[in-house]
């Protein structure tokens, strides 16, 4: 069947970096595209970004421009967003999401991943 | 920016039904998605492209949208339904994708 498996949780200082990968599996990983979303505890659901597997195009958020950069590794089926210079507003549960279609646009997420929990402290 | 409007709450009691709103200017012209999110998990689609429902999730949710409005509507609800439930819409002006705020829907 169909899976995201992210890695997983991170604990970072203030102003590092961080990398999160999304293992896909059950389907052709170039076939479509995979989103990210980020939640902060006890808040809502923030769109972060989308990257193109098949040609590694990317579309970031307003937010996060300049800080996110989201790859892929078709070798392997795997997605990877990387945050740079964190602050504590960055500590939250972050998600890969697989669209319900190919191709853009398509933005029904009906396959997520776990969720990778990265905290930001000194 | 696009902005989606939820309550932040919405109480109904078992066997009724739970109406969640979410308003955005001229929300009737996109395609709404619903998710649901239970504590601890990540969200699940309940509604997609409005009124489309994935394999496996009950009859009992629907979904309609027009005007300055789209709607998740549960029927018959269950304690089960106790969660939160956000809407998503493409905003092409940016190429963004968007979430409402959230409501959540406590079974009474």
């Amino acid at each position: 069947q169909v899976q995201l498996v992210q890695s997983g949780a991170e604990v970072r200082k203030p102003g590092a970096s961080v990398k999160v990968s999304c293992d896909t599996s059950g389907y052709t990983f170039t076939g479509y595209y995979i989103h990210w979303v980020r939640q902060a505890p006890g808040q809502g659901l923030e769109w972060m970004g989308w990257i193109n597997p098949n040609n590694g195009r990317t579309n970031y958020a307003q937010n996060f421009l300049g800080r996110v950069t989201m790859t892929s590794d078709t070798s392997i089926s795997t997605a990877y967003l990387e945050l740079s210079r964190l602050t504590s507003d960055d500590t939250a549960m972050y998600y890969c999401a697989r669209p319900l279609c190919g191709g853009d646009p398509c933005d029904a997420y009906d396959i997520w991943g776990q969720g990778t929990m990265v905290t930001v402290s000194s | 920016s696009y902005v989606l409007t939820q309550p932040p709450s919405v109480s109904v009691a078992p066997g009724q039904t739970a109406r969640i709103p979410c308003g955005g200017s001229y929300i009737g012209s996109k395609s709404v998605h619903w998710y649901r999110q239970r504590p601890g998990l990540a969200p699940v689609l309940v509604v997609y492209d409005d009124s489309d429902r994935p394999s496996g999730i009950p009859e009992r949710f629907s979904g309609s949208n027009s005007g300055h409005t789209a709607t998740l509507t549960i029927s018959r609800v269950e304690a089960g339904d106790e969660a939160d439930y956000y809407c998503q819409v493409w905003d092409t002006s940016r190429d963004h994708r968007v979430f409402g705020g959230g409501t959540r829907l406590t079974v009474l």
